[in-house]
């Protein structure tokens, strides 16, 4: 029992390249989700899904897209890397909307970025 | 914000001993969760109690919410070395698909 997949678990990137960080998750979940979470910030939201097809800004869009490419995966992509998106992306989704019910999480993504 | 603030930050005690860590919010909500983190791990969900609950019980979990005081417990039993984990809460407000996270209390349960 998958879950949520987040791949790759580490990267290293140079300020200006770009790269996608992939998710999927096999539940059968209409909402998925991508956090950044830093030292001593917690979680911030950066782009949630409520459903295929649609996606919103959470708290920290800016430096990032996304794209909901079916009802499994969500993918997250930054166009050009700076220093202060080192950090480590969570992938969650949830069945339903993410007030009412509980989310499910995928192991993260660790990126650094020189 | 309507993010939640636990306290305390770190928390150290004894195998057997319990643990309580406190929520603070600042606007309503609709339901409060609480999540734990093992080092290096994706979080995972523990409980969720709605804002019309007083009280909530999950083997040694037990959660209290106080919507007048916009705080909430949580509360774990005997507790275990494997208990050791970072623990948040997460209030889900008015916004749909929106859960805002506190920074987590670091529980440490020594043998």
């Amino acid at each position: 029992n998958a879950g949520v997949t987040q791949t790759p678990k580490f990267q290293v990137l140079k300020t200006g390249q770009s790269m996608t960080l992939q998710c999927a998750q096999d539940m059968n979940h209409n909402s998925m989700y991508w956090y950044r979470q830093d030292p001593g910030m917690g979680l911030r939201l950066i782009y949630y899904s409520a459903s295929e097809g649609t996606t919103d800004k959470g708290e920290v869009p800016n430096g990032y897209n996304v794209s909901r490419l079916n009802k499994r995966e969500f993918s997250l992509r930054l166009e050009s890397a700076a220093p202060s998106q080192t950090s480590v992306y969570f992938c969650a989704s949830s069945d339903g909307a993410g007030m009412n019910q509980p989310q499910h999480f995928g192991d993260g993504t660790r990126l650094s970025i020189l | 914000s309507q993010q939640g603030e636990e306290d305390p930050q770190a928390l150290s005690i004894q195998e057997g001993e319990n643990a309580t860590m406190n929520c603070s919010y600042k606007t309503s909500i609709n339901n409060l969760q609480w999540y734990r983190q093992n080092s290096g791990r994706g979080l995972v969900h523990l409980i969720l109690i709605r804002s019309n609950e007083r009280e909530k019980h999950s083997g040694r979990l037990r959660v209290t919410l106080d919507t007048s005081k916009k705080s909430s417990s949580l509360l774990i039993t005997a507790s275990r070395a494997a208990d050791t984990a970072s623990y948040f809460c997460a209030t889900g407000g008015s916004t749909l698909g929106r859960l805002y996270f506190g920074r987590g209390t670091q529980l440490t349960v020594w043998p």
